[in-house]
């Protein structure tokens, strides 16, 4: 696509529910990023796929966040039992390459959430 | 400490002035840096990327990079209202394309 796309925009969900976010990165972008935005915050690294090398996982807050990237492509974020906590924006961005060489990161519209 | 830092804000400049920008980081093996322009509600986009110490200009951008005093900076000449948004600085952490944010400063340009 011509972009990178997010799915849904918004998800309000109910505490202790599981939530899927997805990301469809731009293609041929080798590398896939997500990030949390809080409520007049930065952004927080979560995770970064590269190509097929394991994830860098070390942005998880939690067990209860997990992702996972399908075929190179698509990426789902899955947050189990939801806190209200986790109540923000999810980013996801990706890159024509993801090693140190100047990779400039491309981001979606995003997925806010919100956890009643 | 945290690894990127910014100041808040707000930064406000009149219409056709000089904002300036800046950014401290710690980890020294950085070696991409990236200023990102998010306006209210939207996603960050790309305004300006530099690798080399020095000066980088682009239009009225111009981001300034100084490895040996860990800062990085971004000038607007000629302020528009348009730019009131605000800046994030985001470097790469270590040797990864992982990009570490600091927490923005809010541009306010008024006319």
């Amino acid at each position: 696509g011509a972009g990178v796309s997010q799915s849904p925009s918004n998800k309000v969900t109910e505490k202790g529910k599981d939530v899927e976010l997805r990301c469809d990165p731009i293609s041929g972008h080798t590398a896939l990023y997500w990030y949390r935005q809080s409520l007049g915050q930065g952004l927080e690294f979560l995770i970064y796929f590269q190509g097929n090398s394991a994830p860098d996982k070390s942005g998880l807050p939690s067990d209860r966040f997990s992702a996972e990237r399908t075929g190179g492509s698509v990426s789902t974020l899955t947050i189990q039992r939801t806190q209200q906590e986790d109540s923000a924006v999810y980013l996801c961005a990706s890159s024509s390459t993801g090693g140190l060489a100047k990779n400039i990161q491309y981001f979606g519209a995003g997925t806010r959430l919100s956890v009643l | 400490q945290k690894e990127v830092e910014q100041n808040s804000g707000p930064l406000s400049v009149p219409e056709g002035a000089i904002a300036s920008l800046n950014c401290t980081y710690s980890d020294r093996g950085s070696q991409s840096f990236f200023w990102y322009r998010q306006y209210s509600g939207k996603s960050p986009e790309l305004i300006m990327s530099i690798y080399s110490n020095g000066d980088k200009e682009d239009g009225r951008f111009t981001a300034q990079l100084n490895k040996a005093s860990q800062y990085v900076s971004l000038l607007i000449r000629d302020s528009q209202p348009s730019d009131s948004a605000t800046y994030l600085c985001a470097v790469n952490s270590g040797n990864t394309g992982k990009l570490i944010f600091g927490q923005g400063t809010t541009l306010q340009v008024k006319p």
